[in-house]
């Protein structure tokens, strides 16, 4: 079946520095794939999405390209700030049903 | 707009007892669902509808009922609280689909502790 598998966390950076988060997916066909960013306390919103093969999203300075040919989706930023600090979750969607990651936490340092 | 929103925030039960766990969402989406989200596992879906009437099961359906009688609710019943049920439970709706997938909406959770 469909899964997807993201890097464990927690990840811990300093202000300025460069992130990524690993996510790579197992799904036949093309399903849409999406990073939630989910803020303490809060439930989780859309951080940026992509439909098809090659296709980049991007939102907020963060950037994560559809890679079909190695079933990855990596979410980065090249300056990161405390007020990214959160949990990230790669998810997939396919017709009525999403899948989603375990969860990245990320925590930036002044 | 509200958006997506749920009710109760937090709720404790005890082994046996039986709740609601309410959903409202004013966007007029078709596309409703529930997770559950526990440390470590991310969310799983538990049920979704694609309209009113409609109603399909998910990755962990098992102890939880739902129904969808209007476009705006989509409430999840236990019908009686395990202990394994703890966990915080998030709502969603999207807009409709056309033949693929779309952003989904979350509401704020529910945390709900089963002693």
């Amino acid at each position: 079946g469909d899964s997807v598998t993201q890097m464990e966390g927690p990840v811990t950076l300093s202000e300025e520095a460069c992130l990524t988060i690993n996510c790579t997916y197992t799904a036949t066909g093309y399903p849409s794939l999406f990073w939630y960013v989910q803020y303490p306390g809060e439930g989780l919103q859309l951080l940026l999405k992509a439909t098809k093969a090659d296709d980049k999203g991007s939102n907020k300075g963060f950037e994560a390209t559809y890679r079909k040919e190695t079933t990855s989706f990596h979410l980065e930023k090249g300056s990161v700030q405390v007020s990214d600090s959160a949990v990230y979750f790669c998810a997939l969607g396919r017709t009525y049903k999403y899948i989603f990651g375990t969860g990245t936490r990320l925590k930036v340092l002044a | 707009n509200a958006g997506v929103t749920q009710t109760p925030k937090f709720q404790v039960l005890k082994t046996g007892q039986s709740m609601t766990l309410q959903c409202a969402q004013d966007m007029n989406h078709e596309y409703m669902s529930w997770y559950r989200q526990d440390p470590g596992m991310g969310l799983r879906l538990i049920h979704y509808s694609v309209g009113a009437g409609i109603t399909d099961q998910g990755e962990v359906p098992n102890g939880y009922n739902v129904s969808r009688s209007t476009t705006e609710d989509f409430p999840l019943r236990l019908l009686s609280a395990a202990p394994s049920q703890t966990s915080v439970y998030f709502c969603a709706s999207s807009p409709p689909i056309s033949g693929g997938t779309d952003t989904q909406y979350f509401g704020p959770g529910t945390r709900l502790t089963v002693l």
